[in-house]
């Protein structure tokens, strides 16, 4: 079956710190790859997405490359911000299923 | 704001009450998911609707029954509900663009169970 783990939390940096939030998993085939973010007291977001290996999604300055050899997905931001502070999913998605799988969540906490 | 909208924000009921969580979006969508998020756990998958009926039920309890009268609405009916059913009830739509699909959470209904 598919699964993701994701690092646990909380990640506390300061900010303008670099940020990595490990993520892999195990699929059966050739999943899609997402980052969900959820701010307090907010439901998930789409953050940023991957379909195939060696892609790069981007977005508000956070990345993450699709590692087949690896089978990661991490997520990277060079200057974390306080607005920043959320917790992020990792999740997958394989052939015509259209109910991903998602991770438990990491929280990052970004003090000013 | 993603244009899902789940009311109440927040519910406290004890076990032998009957309560229900609404979620609605007037995006279009035509698929809409109940998810539950625990503390320290992998979102959980409960129901899944497709044009109003019902595709997936990820093994949940009986005392959790979702109802879904047309595609911009969805309830999760609660009754004799356990303590362990706290949580963070999340409700989420469905687009399809390109040939991939991308969901829209509502902000979801904290439940507690006394």
């Amino acid at each position: 079956g598919n699964s993701v783990t994701q690092m646990e939390g909380p990640v506390t940096l300061s900010e303008e710190a670099f940020l990595t939030i490990n993520c892999t998993y195990t699929a059966t085939g050739y999943p899609s790859l997402f980052w969900y973010v959820q701010y307090p007291g907010e439901g998930l977001q789409l953050l940023l997405k991957a379909t195939k290996a060696d892609d790069k999604g981007s977005n508000k300055g956070f990345e993450a490359t699709y590692r087949k050899e690896t089978t990661s997905f991490h997520l990277e931001k060079g200057s974390v911000q306080v607005s920043d502070s959320a917790v992020y999913f990792c999740a997958l998605r394989t052939g015509g299923s259209y109910i991903p799988t998602f991770g438990r969540g990491t929280s990052l906490i970004v003090h000013p | 704001e993603t244009g899902v909208t789940q009311t109440p924000r927040h519910l406290v009921m004890g076990m032998t009450n009957k309560k229900s969580l609404k979620c609605e979006q007037h995006l279009g969508h035509n698929a809409m998911y109940w998810y539950k998020q625990s503390a320290k756990k992998p979102l959980e998958l409960m129901f899944v609707y497709n044009f109003k009926e019902q595709t997936e039920n990820n093994s949940v309890p009986s005392r959790f029954s979702p109802e879904c009268p047309n595609s911009s609405h969805l309830f999760l009916h609660l009754h004799t509900l356990q303590p362990e059913d706290s949580a963070l009830y999340l409700c989420a739509s469905r687009e399809r663009d390109a040939g991939e699909e991308k969901l829209f959470f509502g902000s979801g209904t904290q439940l507690s169970v006394l």
